[in-house]
């Protein structure tokens, strides 16, 4: 199993929409996650952490299942902005670092 | 922004050349990393340095190698590349090595 399985899309929704994506991790000793975003040729940059059962932040919402080991990202009122690819990343344990999913790409149309 | 720096932004280099990555980050972070990523691809981990020792090196071939000379400094010494590594090469660094990390905009890299 991977350590971070995403699906891929892309995720074709209209401006206004509201959009859910879920990532499974399998390694049940991931104590915190984040949720970053990537635009095409650019730099990941931080979206969320998550250090508990889940976070919000205006429109977006991340929510953890330790039980099920998955954590999902909801985008409400979709913007054309959020078009980027959302890359879920667990930590890792002892002196692991990071562990950065494939992304699932989000294409918002006006 | 800048947490995290890269120089230079872009590079073409011959497969006999050798040149040099320089990352600076000004977060005051303790951790720094090389990526990967090719077209299309995921992110790739290279190298993580913590309180300047390498922990990680994921068997990368030698004709990259880290220098990590303090906390805020980390080079990647490029010589006798292939085609096949032409990709955006991003540092990032955090506060800790599984802390969240901050990347800078990559260097650009070309291969011919």
């Amino acid at each position: 199993r991977k350590e971070v399985e995403q699906d891929p899309g892309p995720f074709n929704v209209p401006e206004g929409a509201t959009v859910a994506f879920n990532c499974t991790y399998s390694n049940s000793a991931s104590q915190s996650f984040f949720w970053y975003r990537q635009d095409c040729r650019k730099e990941p940059k931080l979206l969320m952490s998550v250090y508990s059962s889940g976070n919000e932040d205006g429109r977006f919402t991340a929510q953890l299942n330790r039980a099920s080991q998955y954590i999902s990202l909801l985008i409400r009122d979709s913007k054309l902005s959020d078009s980027a690819t959302y890359l879920c990343v667990p930590t890792g344990t002892g002196r692991r670092a990071l562990t950065f999913g494939s992304g699932t790409r989000l294409q918002v149309q006006p | 922004e800048t947490g995290v720096t890269q120089t230079p932004r872009h590079l073409v280099m011959g497969m006999t050349n050798k040149k040099s990555l320089k990352c600076e980050q000004h977060l005051g972070h303790n951790a720094m990393y090389w990526y990967k990523q090719s077209a299309k691809k995921p992110l790739e981990l290279m190298f993580v340095y913590s309180l300047e020792e390498r922990v990680e090196n994921n068997s990368v071939p030698s004709r990259f190698s880290p220098e990590c000379p303090n906390s805020s400094h980390l080079f990647l010494h490029l010589h006798t590349l292939q085609p096949e590594d032409s990709a955006l090469y991003l540092c990032a660094s955090s506060q800790d090595n599984r802390g969240e990390q901050y990347f800078g905009p990559g260097t650009r890299l070309t291969v011919t």
